[in-house]
């Protein structure tokens, strides 16, 4: 039973440029979570969806920031004219229900902005 | 608000010595604990969780933790640490009133001498 896949796992962006970071779930997961982590610091809550819905969206910037988890598909998370505060390990976590509480984190994605 | 601390940023441990890593919550009911565990470069590893019950539990890697609602802590044990520890260590706190994203402390670098 494969765990969460995020790719890419490293990405290198110019100032500007937009990223585009993917999330697969754990099978049989429909919860998926998306966490920052900057440098020295803990991971930060950003967005929590559903299958073709957003959840809770508190923690994500106002800006440049989007996330989507379609019917068919990982889920995504994009971020228009990166700078270079973006710079972080992006992680994606997954549940299967709103009743389990336990998330499973994949290996993350690390943004570098340029 | 919910708010998760680890006090001591690094600790550093002999090979076979005992360990303890300190976390302190604040949350108004009782939540759902967690340790996670990083090694370098990647993903978050679940360790162990708290829901209810016995607060003693046990984890993988001989890892156990305690539950004391009247400190509020949930820390973090193993009775003799291996070199293969050494990594970061992520106390988190979560529950479904607080739109089921975690909450995470800073973290606790650990490094094992031999």
């Amino acid at each position: 039973n494969a765990g969460v896949m995020q790719n890419p796992r490293h990405l290198v962006r110019r100032r500007g440029q937009e990223a585009r970071l993917r999330c697969s779930p754990m099978k049989g997961h429909s919860h998926v979570y998306w966490y920052r982590q900057l440098p020295e610091e803990g991971l930060k809550f950003m967005v929590y969806l559903q299958k073709e819905n957003i959840i809770d969206e508190s923690g994500m910037p106002k800006e440049r920031f989007s996330a989507e988890f379609p019917k068919e598909g990982p889920s995504i998370l994009r971020i228009q004219q990166v700078v270079r505060g973006d710079s972080a390990a992006y992680f994606c976590a997954s549940s299967p229900d709103y009743s389990t509480d336990t998330q499973y984190f994949g290996p993350g994605t690390r943004l570098t902005v340029l | 608000a919910q708010s998760v601390t680890q006090p001591d940023i690094h600790i550093t441990v002999s090979e076979g010595a005992s360990l303890e890593l300190r976390c302190n919550y604040s949350y108004g009911a009782t939540p759902y604990l967690f340790w996670y565990v990083q090694s370098p470069g990647q993903g978050l590893q679940l360790l162990l969780k708290y829901f209810s019950g016995d607060t003693l539990v046990q984890g993988i890697k001989g890892f156990e933790a305690e539950f004391k609602r009247s400190q509020s802590s949930f820390n973090l044990r193993k009775p003799s640490v291996h070199w293969s520890d050494a990594a970061e260590y992520f106390c988190a706190v979560g529950a479904k009133d607080t739109g089921n994203q975690f909450y995470f402390g800073t973290g606790t670098s650990l490094t094992v001498i031999p």
